[in-house]
């Protein structure tokens, strides 16, 4: 069974210009997180989504951060415009039924200079 | 979700018992105890969870004390491929809310 897909693996990027990272989930599973990990901290919530529904974005910066997960299955975080502070490691998960353990990609590690 | 506490880092030899501590003294009677490990550059990977009773699989072993205020993950023969940053987590069951990881423990395996 494939797991979660993410890409791309890494992104240099100059700040102020956009970018968007994707997610495709473990087959069958309902509920996509993503987190953001700083470096030498633990990964922290940014959205989860129930099937096409964004259940839980509070911490997402909604002046410069958009999610989006159409049709349930892939998603898509943009950010727009990229600032220096949002280097960090953007990492997917899924789970089943958002209730049991969660799956996670590789993660996205974004570079802004 | 109540908040665990856990040694910075640990380092074990290679082949013996990797024991590591957590604490979680303001845990709830429907939180779960998880534990996820981080491998350098790879996103967390589940490892074990339980809620009173320990547990075993084929990757750890979970220990639960009686009060449930701490827990004790046993890797029983580590590996080098066991040197990760492990994460122990607390969350109420049936709820899809996010796991809190902290910081976690880093341990390193010694040849």
């Amino acid at each position: 069974e494939a797991g979660v897909v993410q890409s791309p693996r890494y992104k240099i990027i100059e700040k102020k210009q956009p970018v968007a990272f994707w997610c495709n989930p473990i087959s069958g599973h309902n509920t996509l997180y993503w987190y953001l990990q700083n470096l030498g901290q633990g990964p922290e919530l940014l959205i989860r989504y129930e099937n096409e529904e964004a259940v839980d974005d509070s911490q997402l910066p909604k002046d410069r951060f958009s999610a989006e997960r159409l049709k349930g299955v892939d998603s898509t975080l943009k950010i727009q415009p990229a600032e220096l502070g949002d280097s960090a490691v953007y990492l997917c998960a899924s789970s089943l039924s958002g209730i049991g353990e969660q799956f996670f990609g590789p993660g996205t590690r974004l570079t802004v200079l | 979700d109540a908040k665990t506490t856990q040694p910075p880092s640990m380092d074990c030899a290679e082949g013996r018992a990797a024991n590591l501590p957590c604490n979680h003294s303001t845990i709830s009677g429907n939180e779960y105890v998880y534990w996820y490990r981080q491998i350098h550059s790879q996103g967390p990977q589940y490892i074990i969870h339980g809620l009173k009773n320990n547990e075993t699989n084929e990757m750890a072993s979970l220990i639960i004390t009686e009060d449930r205020k701490s827990s004790t993950l046993i890797l029983p023969h580590a590996t080098l491929r066991d040197t990760a940053v492990y994460y122990c987590i607390v969350r109420e069951a049936n709820t899809g809310n996010q796991f809190y990881f902290g910081t976690g423990t880093s341990l390193t395996v010694i040849p």
